[in-house]
């Protein structure tokens, strides 16, 4: 099952515009974190947030977390055309031994025109 | 480094073949996992491994096996291949320092 479900699906920006993306989730979570994935390639982390955080930055990224309405965001500023992928929320549930699963939301696919 | 390897990176089989993926990592990291992604979906867990030795099931284990003979292997086995698992199948590890998990380049597997 999903728990995480990302909006929009598609979001189609001009170099220089801000990007946002919305993550909404079922259930309780320790963590949330945000995965890009370029054409063809694999899931690079690019930032956690734990759930007794509201807000987190790294470099043009901007994450909020609101667990009182089990949602999230991703800000992506002054975009580039390299920041053209796709961007998935993911939620962690303990598994034992120190593990965590995640459950991936389907995605958003961002195209940024130069 | 390499980081997380996959081989191969595609394959074609025909129904009722059997093969086996490929997952290395010279990262010492302690856990590793087997996920799929379809078009329009999120990545869905397969199996996963927190050691050497052993391995749990995930969302979605019918009709897959995995073992985990050595800590840097993670060998994901298709017995009797469906179209239905058509996909891109991802690996990917992890630390116990850490919750972000490390992917790599996934491997295009078609079933015919």
């Amino acid at each position: 099952s999903q728990q995480g479900e990302e909006d929009p699906q598609a979001l189609s920006i001009q170099e220089g515009e801000n990007a946002t993306m919305n993550c909404s989730y079922k259930t309780s979570i320790n963590n949330l974190q945000w995965y890009r994935q370029n054409s063809g390639r694999g899931l690079v982390h690019l930032i956690l947030i734990r759930s007794n955080e509201r807000e987190k930055h790294s470099g043009r990224l901007r994450v909020t977390l609101d667990t009182s309405k089990k949602s999230s965001s991703l800000l992506i500023t002054a975009s580039r055309a390299a920041d053209t992928a796709s961007y998935f929320c993911a939620t962690d549930k303990y598994s034992g031994a120190g593990s965590y699963q995640l459950t991936f939301g389907k995605g958003t696919k961002l195209s940024v025109i130069p | 480094n390499a980081g997380v390897t996959q081989t191969p990176k595609f394959r074609v089989l025909k129904t009722g073949q059997s093969m086996t993926l490929l997952c290395a990592q010279d990262m010492n990291h302690e856990y590793m996992y087997w996920y799929r992604q379809d078009p329009g979906m999120g990545l869905r867990l397969i199996h996963y491994s927190v050691g050497e030795g052993t391995t749990a099931k995930g969302e979605v284990p019918d009709g897959y096996n995995v073992s985990r003979l050595k800590k840097q292997n993670f060998l994901l086995g298709l017995e009797s291949a469906a179209p239905s698992q058509t996909s891109v199948y991802f690996c990917a590890t992890g630390t116990i320092l850490s919750n972000e998990q490390y992917f790599g380049p996934g491997t295009r597997l078609t079933v015919t």
